[in-house]
């Protein structure tokens, strides 16, 4: 089975912290991506990485940054958290572009307070 | 812009029934519309896709039509179950791009 692993079920931050989400899968898979799903928004698209060191902006990337140094990693990063930023983060992994097929991890509730 | 939206954002459904729970696109150049099933404290998990040029795929319990007149896109699922209880998104794809867009979502509730 595909595992996403995403390092933090639930984080609470202070305004104006970086913080750092991290995301790691284990079937070599060569797309990642970060969504961030609020209530009646659905998820939305902040970045997505089709390689290692590769990465495109999503829908809403404003206030992120994103890293992957390694296949199966892939960070996201805000550089100076606000409270608008608590959600719930979700990641995910998909084998090529032409899969509709996206496997998620558990997310991160992240809080900023 | 152009987005996927959900019809209705609840729907409570007796164990037995049949559920049905709608979704409407407006990009007509989607090529692949996909359904994900969330359940609580989980990550969206993937049901079943449908291509542009189809109008029906059935999968396991489930099937998703495909309206493309009016730009609608359904998934019934048969026979509803108590593990059927979670938030439903519809999505959409492009051929060659590497992004999902979702719907709002749809939470399904089964009632026993």
């Amino acid at each position: 089975d595909v595992k996403v692993t995403q390092s933090s079920r639930y984080l609470v931050k202070r305004t104006g912290e970086k913080v750092f989400l991290e995301c790691v899968q284990d079937m070599d898979h060569e797309n990642m991506f970060w969504y961030r799903q609020d209530p009646g928004l659905g998820l939305r698209l902040i970045y997505f990485s089709y390689d290692v060191k590769m990465k495109e902006k999503g829908d809403i990337p404003e206030g992120y940054s994103v890293s992957r140094e390694k296949k199966e990693r892939f960070s996201l990063i805000l550089e100076s958290a606000s409270t608008n930023q608590t959600s719930m983060y979700l990641c995910a992994s998909s084998f090529t572009a032409l899969n509709t097929e996206a496997f998620f991890g558990q997310g991160t509730r992240l809080t900023v307070v | 812009g152009e987005s996927v939206g959900l019809h209705l954002p609840t729907l409570s459904v007796q164990e037995g029934d049949n559920s049905i729970i709608n979704c409407a696109y407006s990009n007509s150049a989607s090529d692949y519309f996909i359904w994900y099933k969330q359940e609580s404290g989980k990550g969206p998990q993937f049901i079943i896709d449908i291509r542009s040029n189809m109008d029906k795929r059935q999968g396991q319990r489930v099937t998703v039509l495909l309206n493309k007149t009016v730009k609608h896109l359904s998934l019934q699922i048969a026979a509803t179950q108590p593990g059927d209880s979670a938030v439903y998104f519809c999505a959409e794809k492009l051929r060659d791009d590497y992004k999902l867009s979702f719907g709002a979502g749809t939470t399904v509730t089964v009632r026993a």
